[in-house]
């Protein structure tokens, strides 16, 4: 199974500021079949980024994604109050479909 | 618009059996793969099963493989999860995802509310 690993586990930014937030994954997502959600509290998750890079429809284009191989990122440019949530990456290039833990994003 | 609402879940004693349904609309529905996917609430994402269009072709996660079966009728827009031999470590809130892509799987573009499954004795 692949595994995924987020990085931080939490980061504390004011509004305005530059989220970055790491997955790394155990072996090498040759598809780059790597996925960004976003979750907030009582709803459920949204699909941000596809494909490593491609914003999901409707989605702001403050959020980004890039990365290859086993390490990914995504960006938030600048931050906006709505974007205070939880943030899943996850592989769907070979079952188990896996998901990394999390990173909260929440304010400074 | 793209509507999942998925129904079924309860409380359940370990052993039990449960089927999980979820209803789409919105889509062609026989186009894209469906799943399920369950969430502890407060905690992370687990995949625990996925169905193609058409409903030959089906995977499921490990931990739940010989107890749950995902299957769709395509003449209802329906998926199903027929869950038995239910364990304590089964409860969770489960969630009903479609796929983005037309030959995807797991890339879980809308996402129903969810349904909450609880095993205790």
């Amino acid at each position: 199974d692949i595994v995924l690993t987020q990085s931080p586990g939490t980061l504390s930014l004011s509004p305005g500021e530059r989220a970055t937030l790491s997955c790394r994954a155990s072996q090498s997502l040759r598809t780059n079949f790597l996925a960004w959600y976003q979750q907030k509290s009582g709803q459920a998750p949204r699909l941000l980024i596809y494909g490593t890079s491609t914003r999901a429809t409707g989605i702001p284009d403050r959020f980004s994604g890039s990365g290859s191989g086993t390490d990914f990122t995504l960006t938030i440019s600048r931050l906006d109050p709505e974007d205070y949530a939880v943030y899943f990456c996850q592989q769907y290039g070979n079952t188990p479909f896996t998901f990394g833990p999390g990173t909260k994003v929440d304010s400074k | 618009e793209v509507q999942l609402v998925e129904s079924g879940g309860g409380l359940v004693q370990p052993g039990g059996s449960l089927r999980l349904s979820c209803a789409a609309s919105g889509f062609s529905f026989t186009t894209y793969a469906m799943s399920w996917v369950r969430q502890i609430p407060g905690k992370g994402l687990e995949w625990v099963s996925s169905i193609d269009g058409s409903g030959d072709r089906r995977y499921h996660a490990d931990s739940v493989k010989g107890r749950f079966t995902i299957s769709r009728d395509n003449s209802k827009n329906m998926v199903l999860l027929q869950m038995n031999s239910l364990r304590d470590e089964d409860t969770a809130l489960y969630y009903c995802a479609k796929a983005k892509g037309l030959d995807t799987y797991g890339d879980f573009e809308y996402w129903g509310q969810g349904t909450l499954v609880t095993v205790s004795a």
